[in-house]
């Protein structure tokens, strides 16, 4: 059974550029959420995803932006891209809150 | 709003040493709390949980109490090894219907043999 799977693994961008950074859940998970993990910081809650629609959200800007899929997938969209959005990206998926999430191996974003 | 304390690292201890890492959280309700590994380079990883309080949590020799009247959930080990050598977090989910985690900073680990 695959656990969280995020792609791409690695990104590079320049600032002002938009990119988007995808994840499927575990199977068996409805709720995705993503966190943004700065070096050395725990991971930031962005915002999670249920039934295809944003459920809650974080302290960040909108120029972060997401979606959900009926297949429970997800995407995160940046827009504008600044040099302080080089981060670890973190996707979790969960069905309940009482287990807590299963998180990815993240995307590594870097701003240049 | 919920929020987690947990002491500075990072701890740099002797192979089987006893491991202690400190957990304080602010919440309303009652709280569900994590533990959460991160190896170097890799995500994070759910090391054991608690949903209640007076729950103990345990997974690879790992454990730790929920004590909700010292809003406390301290991680313990009675013998660590290099291998245990990761950042650990501390981390709790809200009591509403949503599932929002919140997690401390983080304390780094360092065994050395």
């Amino acid at each position: 059974d695959a656990g969280v799977t995020q792609s791409p693994t690695h990104l590079i961008k320049t600032r002002g550029q938009q990119v988007t950074l995808r994840c499927s859940p575990k199977s068996g998970h409805d709720t995705v959420s993503w966190y943004q993990q700065a070096l050395g910081q725990g991971p930031q809650f962005i915002f999670q995803y249920y039934e295809e629609e944003e459920r809650q959200r974080g302290n960040f800007p909108d120029r972060f932006s997401g979606h959900q899929f009926p297949n429970y997938s997800s995407e995160l969209n940046v827009n504008a891209l600044l040099l302080g959005d080089s981060a670890l990206y973190l996707c979790a998926s969960s069905r309940d809150r009482r287990y807590g999430y299963t998180f990815g191996s993240g995307t590594r974003l870097t701003v240049v | 709003g919920n929020s987690v304390t947990q002491m500075e690292g990072p701890v740099t201890l002797s192979e089987e040493a006893f491991l202690t890492i400190n957990c304080t959280y602010t919440a309303t309700g009652y709280p569900s709390l994590f533990w959460y590994v991160q190896y170097p380079g890799e995500g994070l990883q759910l090391l054991l949980k608690a949903t209640k309080a007076d729950d103990k949590g345990s997974n690879k020799g790992f454990e730790a109490t929920y004590r909700k009247e010292t809003t406390s959930f301290h991680l313990e080990k009675g013998s660590v090894q290099v291998s245990d050598s990761a950042v650990y977090f501390c981390a709790l989910s809200d009591s509403g219907g949503y599932q929002k985690v919140t997690f401390g900073i983080g304390t780094k680990l360092q065994v050395i043999p």
